[in-house]
């Protein structure tokens, strides 16, 4: 049984378009985070969040805005999107930001044409 | 530069054998995870590590913050042990985002 759900699980988006890619985590985490890989490169994080505040973000660019309308939730909205943007996004949890196991769910593999 | 190096970058591995994977850290780790990604992308946990050891089944890990290493021995390969292992760090005061490595793809033949 997936603990952390992603949806969908594959994504073909038109350049200049926008995208939400869903998380939804069941594990009873306080926090909840965004990673990005491209291409089997290690993974890249993107934004943290703990008790649905953003604590952390290293994504340069603002067309990539989380969204938490629930604890348990973390959502990623993908604006003016454009081929760069092609990768896999995994949602992960942990109990709690920081000095915790941290888990993913089995990401969104997103093409941009 | 890389702030986690894994190294070797690809290994092949007979049914049987045994090998080690290794990770050095630039940054000062206080948590190390290493992770097994299958060929289908998803990630499994395998060890979460403050300083010290830890063994589950045929997988072995220790991670040394004095040193900034952490390792991940393989004993008695199987086929399914193949995929690309990461290890990552956590650095710093609680909070930080997990830096991952370069990753290592490992092989196992009959």
């Amino acid at each position: 049984d997936p603990k952390i759900i992603q949806k969908p699980k594959y994504l073909v988006a038109v350049t200049g378009s926008e995208k939400i890619l869903i998380c939804e985590q069941y594990l009873g985490h306080n926090a909840m985070y965004w990673y990005r890989q491209s291409a089997k490169k290690p993974l890249e994080f993107m934004f943290s969040y703990s008790y649905q505040k953003l604590m952390d973000n290293q994504t340069a660019s603002s067309r990539f805005q989380p969204q938490s309308s629930k604890k348990n939730h973390l959502d990623l909205q993908i604006t003016a999107l454009k081929p760069d943007d092609s990768a896999t996004y995994f949602c992960a949890s942990s109990q709690d930001r920081g000095k915790t196991e941290v888990f993913f769910g089995k990401g969104t593999r997103l093409t941009v044409v | 530069g890389d702030k986690v190096k894994q190294s070797p970058s690809a290994l092949s591995l007979q049914e049987g054998t045994n090998s080690a994977l290794r990770c050095n850290f630039s940054i000062a780790a206080t948590t190390v995870q290493w992770f097994l990604q299958n060929p289908r992308g998803s990630l499994m946990n395998l060890f979460y590590l403050v300083p010290g050891t830890k063994e589950n089944g045929r997988l072995k890990s220790a991670f040394d913050s004095k040193e900034s290493y952490s390792t991940l021995h393989i004993r008695d390969a199987q086929l399914e042990d193949s995929g690309t292992y990461f290890c990552a760090a956590e650095a710093g005061q609680g909070g930080r985002a997990l830096i991952f490595g370069t990753g290592t793809t490992v092989s196992v033949s009959p």
